[in-house]
């Protein structure tokens, strides 16, 4: 199994400049998340999914949309990117919610100049 | 929502001395406190977690005590190896709290050998 998958490993954006950061995992978990992780600051959750077609927000979910339409797959979509979303972005999933362990992808380090 | 507080954010030991990190959480219903590596550079990886349900688990040479009544957990880390060298996160969840795990700041330790 490849785990939890991300692409891209690294990316600038200038301001106002959209994307999609690629998430996937073959491990048929039914819940997958977003985190950013700031210096100082822990794994803050962005958006998360407890199945196809559920998503919900977590404690930073303003200027980021999601969406799961696979089990596999959950892309995290920066709407307009501003200086402020420069951060390390994983993504997670887990099988057993709430008690499971979270398997991390390996991370996407965003600059947004 | 769950507020995590976390200390130090970094701590020095020397070889062989013990290390323990500690956390404090703010939503009494949590009930799930793992515990989660993250070496330089690579993913964070759930080194040991609790239930509310008992009040410390080990793992070879690592531990975690859970306080409920005051709300507080930490992680002990006995004859600490270079490899101890990492940060370590803390977290918290509840099934009551819209599935969402809320971590720490972050705690950098350093194994001087």
């Amino acid at each position: 199994n490849a785990g939890v998958t991300q692409t891209p490993k690294f990316q600038v954006l200038k301001t106002g400049q959209s994307m999609t950061l690629q998430c996937a995992q073959d491990m048929n978990h039914e819940y997958m998340s977003w985190y950013r992780q700031d210096p100082g600051m822990g794994l803050r959750l962005i958006h998360y999914s407890v199945g196809a077609g559920i998503t919900d927000q977590g404690e930073v979910p303003n200027g980021y949309n999601v969406s799961r339409s696979t089990t596999e797959d959950f892309p995290l979509r920066l709407l307009s990117a501003a200086p402020s979303q420069t951060s390390v972005y994983f993504c997670a999933s887990t099988r057993d919610y709430p008690y499971g362990e979270q398997y991390f992808g390996p991370g996407t380090r965003l600059t947004v100049t | 929502g769950e507020n995590v507080e976390q200390h130090p954010s970094t701590l020095s030991v020397q070889e062989g001395d013990s290390a323990v990190i500690k956390c404090t959480y703010s939503d009494s219903a949590s009930n799930y406190f793992p515990w989660y590596k993250q070496e330089l550079g690579k993913r964070p990886q759930l080194i040991i977690d609790i239930r509310s349900n008992v009040g410390e688990k080990k793992d070879q040479r690592i531990a975690v005590t859970l306080n409920k009544t005051a709300k507080h957990f930490s992680l002990h880390i006995t004859e600490t190896q270079p490899e101890d060298s990492a940060v370590y996160f803390c977290a918290a969840s509840n099934n009551n709290a819209g599935n969402m795990l809320t971590f720490g700041g972050g705690t950098r330790l350093m194994v001087k050998p």
